[in-house]
């Protein structure tokens, strides 16, 4: 098993559908991350949580909503996207959040793309 | 604001050795970090500097100053496989990381 896993890998969807993205980590951090990354920009961070609590939500449209149901697994649920979402999204995790040195581990991505 | 500056492309021989730099301006400072990227993969982590001087890992290496806000990656004896986007994050006061939009690095035999 890879340490952080995502699924699916590619997704097209139109903008009235509502699909969600899957995260899922075998590391046994506390930490997750939902990173949002367009071409040749940085890495936007769109939603942490530690130990299954929301803890930063960086002004992300409400049309995206996080779940996080024990501290392995990690949902982005998507609803009324926009063509400017089109991006690729990473799912991340790390031992704890707010200690420094614990480098983020990151899943492969999923490469979203809005009709 | 925070920011943080590397150069968006660079192109390197097989076998040379290639320095990237990147600098950054951030509400305080709990470490910076340098990932690669391969087209279409995950980031994965290479390296982590919190203290002024450099850090060697195999063909790779990083240096930080912290008065300067200053750190490069040296990658020596560059392989085809180098050929990837490098990324450099710094951690801030709130321990969030802060990414560059990364250094496009291409190798040329």
């Amino acid at each position: 098993e890879t340490g952080v896993t995502q699924t699916p890998r590619h997704l097209v969807m139109g903008m009235t559908n509502k699909k969600s993205l899957k995260c899922e980590q075998h590391l046994g951090h506390n930490a997750m991350y939902w990173y949002k990354q367009s071409a040749k920009k940085p890495l936007e961070l769109m939603f942490v949580y530690s130990l299954e609590e929301r803890v930063e939500n960086n002004s992300v449209p409400s049309r995206f909503s996080p779940e996080c149901p024990n501290s392995s697994h990690l949902f982005l649920h998507l609803h009324t996207l926009q063509p400017e979402d089109s991006a690729l999204y990473l799912c991340a995790s790390s031992q704890d959040r707010g200690t420094g040195g614990q480098p983020q581990h990151f899943g492969d991505g999923t490469r979203l793309s809005i009709l | 604001g925070q920011n943080i500056d590397q150069p968006t492309e660079m192109t390197a021989t097989e076998g040379a050795i290639v320095q990237i730099n990147c600098t950054y301006q951030t509400s305080g400072f709990n470490g910076l970090f340098w990932y690669q990227q391969h087209a279409g993969e995950a980031p994965t982590f290479l390296s982590y500097n919190v203290l002024d001087g450099l850090e060697e890992k195999g063909r790779f290496s990083s240096f930080l100053s912290r008065s300067k806000g200053y750190s490069y990656l040296l990658l020596k004896e560059l392989q085809m496989k180098d050929s990837a986007s490098y990324l450099c994050a710094v951690m801030d006061s709130n321990y969030q990381l802060i990414w560059g939009a990364g250094t496009k690095l291409i190798i040329k035999p």
